[in-house]
């Protein structure tokens, strides 16, 4: 696509309940991340992907959290047992091949509220 | 550990008065350095970036940015700031394999 596509774009859940968020990164980018934007601190890093193999999930808070990438393309971020410290905007982004050395390209994010 | 600091939380300035903001980083190798920007509703975007090369880079819409390796510093500069540059800014430091982001700067600019 011509962009980062993520959705929802916005999901109210309740504490406790699982959530599934995508992202659909631009076409014939092999290198995907996560981050986590929350009020006055910036963007966190969660998890990046190299094709389907995450070799840096460093940033996942715990154990709750986890990521999937299937077919070098489309990544879910999967949040389990919600927690209100959860709430957040989730950030997509991708670039053409890893390392830093190449412009990363975010989406417009999955605004996540826990109530 | 890397890490990223932006001094400067919130900023407010009149139409056509001058930008700094300041950037400070902590990385142990070679740094690829980042300014990206993020207007009201919408996505984050790269405003500029430094790899290697002329410490002074340019990037979209007047902005600059000077690399200066002694201070680890880059601090993002504009002449001349319109309303539409109303947004929150990002800093980052490029590790191996990701960004590493400071906490932002909202720029508020009054007409």
């Amino acid at each position: 696509g011509a962009g980062v596509s993520q959705s929802p774009s916005n999901k109210v859940t309740e504490k406790g309940k699982d959530v599934e968020l995508r992202c659909d990164p631009i076409s014939g980018h092999t290198a995907l991340y996560w981050y986590r934007q929350s009020l006055g601190q910036g963007l966190e890093f969660l998890i990046y992907f190299q094709g389907n193999s995450a070799p840096d999930k460093s940033g996942l808070p715990s154990d709750r959290f986890s990521a999937e990438r299937t077919g070098g393309s489309v990544s879910t971020l999967t949040i389990q047992r919600t927690q209100q410290e959860d709430s957040a905007v989730y950030l997509c982004a991708s670039s053409y091949k890893g390392g830093s050395g190449n412009t990363i390209y975010f989406g417009e994010g999955s605004w996540l509220t826990v109530v | 550990a890397q890490s990223v600091s932006q001094h400067n939380h919130h900023v407010i300035l009149s139409e056509a008065a001058s930008l700094e903001l300041g950037c400070n980083y902590s990385y142990g190798g070679t740094v690829n350095l980042f300014w990206y920007v993020q207007y009201p509703g919408q996505h984050l975007q790269l405003l500029l970036k430094y790899f290697s090369g002329d410490p002074l880079v340019k990037g979209i819409k007047g902005f600059e940015a000077e690399f200066i390796k002694s201070k680890f510093s880059f601090n993002l500069r504009k002449p001349s700031v319109q309303w539409s540059d109303t947004a929150e800014y990002f800093c980052a430091v490029g590790g191996y394999n990701k960004l590493i982001f400071g906490a932002g700067t909202r720029l508020a600019v009054h007409p």
